[in-house]
């Protein structure tokens, strides 16, 4: 079966731009999350969404990262005025429940703000 | 944001050798997971833990649940060519919902 997709896989953008990176979770996958890994780092939380709901956003690193889930099951992270700190992996996961239930993940988009 | 202390940061082998790394926490754990990653992918899930003390295998790959909740060890045996990436560990707080809290990564290269 088809596992988590991202696209795109590569975003180049300039500083100061809107970006929108999207996740397709498994189907069936009810929790879905983002993280951001830097080069040479493992990945850092940014939010889990259980349903359509943000159950956990404490990751999000300041008020120009947002991400929906409007119909609990594609998810859209949104970054506002990019800077060039922002470039990185951003990856997306999902598994059937919250809690410790497995976490897949997809390809990853790699973001780079010029 | 915290991550996981993980020994070696990298290492070489060669083919045939075993290979141990570990990864410490100063917080509890009530789920450790290990995951493998290629330059450019996802991470992919090798093994799962659920439970102190628990040692399970997957293949070629084992894995042990620390006693103290604070430690998790992942041993490959006869190590080949396709072994090589980063290797994570992760961990889910006790009493947080779900995120997971990755290691530092073991670079692991296999030589002929």
């Amino acid at each position: 079966g088809a596992g988590v997709s991202q696209t795109p896989s590569n975003k180049v953008t300039e500083k100061g731009k809107y970006v929108e990176l999207r996740c397709d979770p498994i189907s069936g996958h009810t929790a879905l999350y983002w993280y951001r890994q830097s080069l040479g780092q493992g990945p850092e939380f940014l939010i889990y969404f259980q349903g359509t709901g943000a159950a956990d956003d404490s990751g999000l690193p300041n008020d120009r990262f947002f991400a929906v889930r409007p119909e609990g099951s594609v998810s859209t992270l949104k970054i506002q005025r990019t800077e060039r700190g922002d470039s990185a992996m951003y990856l997306c996961a999902s598994s059937l429940a919250g809690g410790v239930n497995e976490q897949f993940f997809g390809p990853g988009t790699r973001l780079t703000v010029l | 944001g915290q991550q996981l202390n993980q020994s070696p940061q990298s290492m070489f082998i060669q083919e045939g050798e075993d290979v141990s790394m570990n990864c410490t926490s100063s917080s509890i754990f009530n789920t450790w997971l290990w995951y493998k990653q290629d330059p450019g992918e996802g991470p992919v899930l090798l093994i799962a833990l659920y439970k102190a003390g628990e040692l399970t295998s997957n293949g070629r790959l084992t894995a042990q649940f620390g006693i103290t909740r604070k430690d998790s060890f992942l041993n490959i045996s006869a190590s080949i060519p396709s072994d090589v990436g980063i290797y994570f560990c992760a961990g889910q707080l006790t009493g947080t919902a779900s995120k997971l809290t990755f290691g530092t990564g073991t670079r692991l290269q296999v030589t002929l």
